[in-house]
């Protein structure tokens, strides 16, 4: 069965801090990762990868994979009290997405 | 874009009746939608993948008689929760998959949710 384990679990920073978020999965016939942010209604869309070593970038938001550790990592720089949300990771094996249970980011002002 | 909706989204029923969720993807078409539950705290748990013009394909543990999903046309799939009991409270989302787009390089675009209040 496909696993996808996200830390810390939840992570409380003062605005204008940096912080990076951890997924670590098991998946068979991994595809790609997709990071995802959630606020009080559905995940909006993020980074997708599929490729080792290659970051993503979004402003100050940016990600990266490691395939052969099986782990990626979200940065998020000069944290904004907007960033406060959960962040999922979700890895992509054959057909289906599978989530992490997420880290739930707060930022303090 | 890709964007997906999904009505109502806040229900509160009474024990025992049925609720319908739509998903429709408004400027694309999907031959894959997939249904999600959240609960409070807790990730997204996938409970069935519907396929435009064929039987759903339903996760371990999840009920196919109690969850109806129908998936009439390229745009709109729906699940009813059918006799829906307080446990059943809880957070439905949809997704939608381009149609024609590969498998690798493929996104899923989420609706904003169903939240169900089973009284």
């Amino acid at each position: 069965e496909d696993k996808v384990v996200q830390s810390p679990l939840s992570l409380v920073v003062h605005e204008g801090d940096t912080v990076t978020l951890n997924c670590s999965y098991e998946v068979t016939n991994f595809r790609s990762l997709l990071w995802y942010k959630q606020e009080k209604k559905a995940p909006t869309f993020l980074f997708m990868l599929t490729s080792s070593g290659i970051e993503k970038k979004s402003g100050r938001l940016s990600s990266i994979l490691d395939k052969k550790e099986l782990f990626s990592i979200l940065n998020i720089t000069a944290t904004q009290t907007g960033d406060s949300a959960i962040y999922l990771c979700a890895t992509r094996g054959n057909e289906k997405l599978t989530f992490g249970t997420g880290t739930r980011l707060t930022i303090i002002p | 874009g890709a964007v997906v909706s999904q009505h109502p989204s806040r229900v509160i029923c009474k024990s025992g009746t049925s609720v319908k969720i739509e998903c429709r993807s408004l400027d694309f078409q999907a031959t894959t939608m997939f249904w999600y539950r959240q609960f409070p705290k807790q990730s997204l748990m996938l409970m069935a993948t519907s396929n435009e013009g064929s039987k759903a394909t339903y996760e371990q543990g999840v009920e196919k008689d109690k969850f109806l999903i129908n998936h009439a046309s390229l745009t709109l799939s729906t699940l009813t929760v059918t006799s829906a009991h307080p446990e059943d409270s809880s957070f439905y989302i949809c997704s939608a998959r381009k149609s024609g787009t590969s498998v690798l390089g493929e996104t899923q675009y989420f609706g904003p949710g169903t939240r169900l209040l089973v009284l």
